[in-house]
Formats: structure tokens, sequence, C-alpha cells
């Protein structure tokens, strides 16, 4: 399996509170993807990286945010969490537009 | 702006039978195309994909898929179905004329083998 990992994998918070997650990988690949995932809506690009410090945002980035300081690590921040952001949150890192793109386990994330 | 269609929420077939996904996509430019498996709690696999060349693509556990140009589809196929390819699937596009690397997903279809 490529060297991706998320952290928490689960996590409840409460409306208003900021939220980090964390994705880190080992693969040193260039393109890094958050996405979440809802029924009836499948997977929805929130923000995406091509490189360290060079960030872009998808479909649905509104309320979210990301840094990439270092090639290894993408955070994404729920700057003021809503309950319609409760949501899985996926990972995805990917060496070049042609490669396929490896996921991680995902992040089970309510906001009560 | 890029997009990806996959018109059918739920799939199913008996064991044994050919099965098809269907995927269309609309991009500004030539695609790179992809074909992804979630099994239940778990992140997406990767199945197939094409890049550029021959139109049938084969990929991982027996699947492929055909890409056409002129009706902007890459259909995922699989000749004899087995009650474990019950999963749901994800068709993927990324656009080739984009220097950024945006990857747009379907919603996704339902795939349920019957024993």
């Amino acid at each position: 399996d490529a060297g991706i990992t998320q952290s928490p994998r689960h996590k409840v918070t409460e409306t208003g509170t900021p939220v980090t997650l964390r994705c880190h990988q080992t693969e040193n690949h260039r393109y890094m993807y958050w996405y979440r995932q809802d029924p009836g809506h499948g997977l929805r690009l929130i923000h995406y990286s091509y490189g360290v410090k060079d960030t872009d945002k998808g479909e649905v980035s509104d309320g979210y945010s990301v840094s990439r300081s270092k090639t290894e690590d993408f955070l994404l921040t729920l700057e003021s969490a809503t309950s319609s952001q409760t949501s899985v949150y996926f990972c995805a890192i990917s060496e070049s537009q042609f490669s396929e793109a490896f996921f991680g386990q995902g992040t089970r994330l309510t906001v009560v | 702006a890029q997009s990806v269609a996959q018109p059918e929420d739920q799939v199913n077939v008996a064991e044994g039978n050919p099965l098809t996904v269907k995927c269309t996509y609309s991009v500004s430019g030539n695609p790179y195309l992809f074909w992804y498996v979630q099994y239940p709690n778990r992140g997406l696999q990767f199945l197939l994909k094409y890049i550029t060349g021959d139109n049938l693509v084969k990929g991982s556990y027996g699947f492929e898929a055909e890409f056409n140009k002129s009706q902007t589809s890459f259909h995922l196929k699989k000749p004899s179905a087995l009650v474990s390819d019950s999963a749901l699937y994800f068709c993927a596009v990324n656009d080739r004329g984009s220097t950024l690397g945006r990857l747009y997903f379907g919603r996704g279809t339902q795939l349920t083998v019957w024993p």
C-alpha cells in the first residue's frame, strides 16, 4: 500500500470550533488532494496541491482552508465547523496528472 | 469545466454474467480517465486508467474499460462477475490540457452481484 496516513481517523467536534485534519505521505508525490464523501454526491474535491505552498480550490472549498509547507504533509482546516461539514474526508496523493491516485483510509468527522 | 457522470446509481447482476458500469465525461481537452473501487469502510483503490493508445484498457481483478472518444465514454466491464466484485465504483477524469492536476470523480455506482 502507498504510504499515506490520515489523522485522526474519527473525530466528533462541536459547531463553531476549528478542526484540522492531517494527511501525511512517505511517497514524495507532487499532488495531494482533499475530498469529502457524502451519500448521493460521491467524492467532491475540496482543495488540492500541486507542490509545496501551491494549492488551489476544488468544487466545495467554502469553509475550508489548506496548507502544505512540506512535501509530505497536507493539512485541511475547517475554520468554524458546521453540521453540513459532517462527512468522511479522504486524502489522496498522485505522482503526476496521468498517474493513479492513492487514497488514505479516511477520516470520519461528525459536527454536533 | 470538467465533469464526470455515472448515470446509474446501482447495477445488479447475477454471478457469472457480464457486467458494465457506465461513465461519461466532459473536459475541455483530452482526458486522463480512471476507475476506482471502494469496499465498505475503506479508501478508494485504483483499478485501471486510460492515458493514450489502445482504447481497450485492462486492469486489476479482470476488469477492463473501453474509451470511446466520440461518445465521451469510459465504461467499465468484466466478462464474468463475481460476488466479491460487489462494491462502489467511481469513474474519475483529469484534463491533460491542465497543468494543475485537478482530479474529478463521478457520484459512484453501487454494484451488487447476486450469487
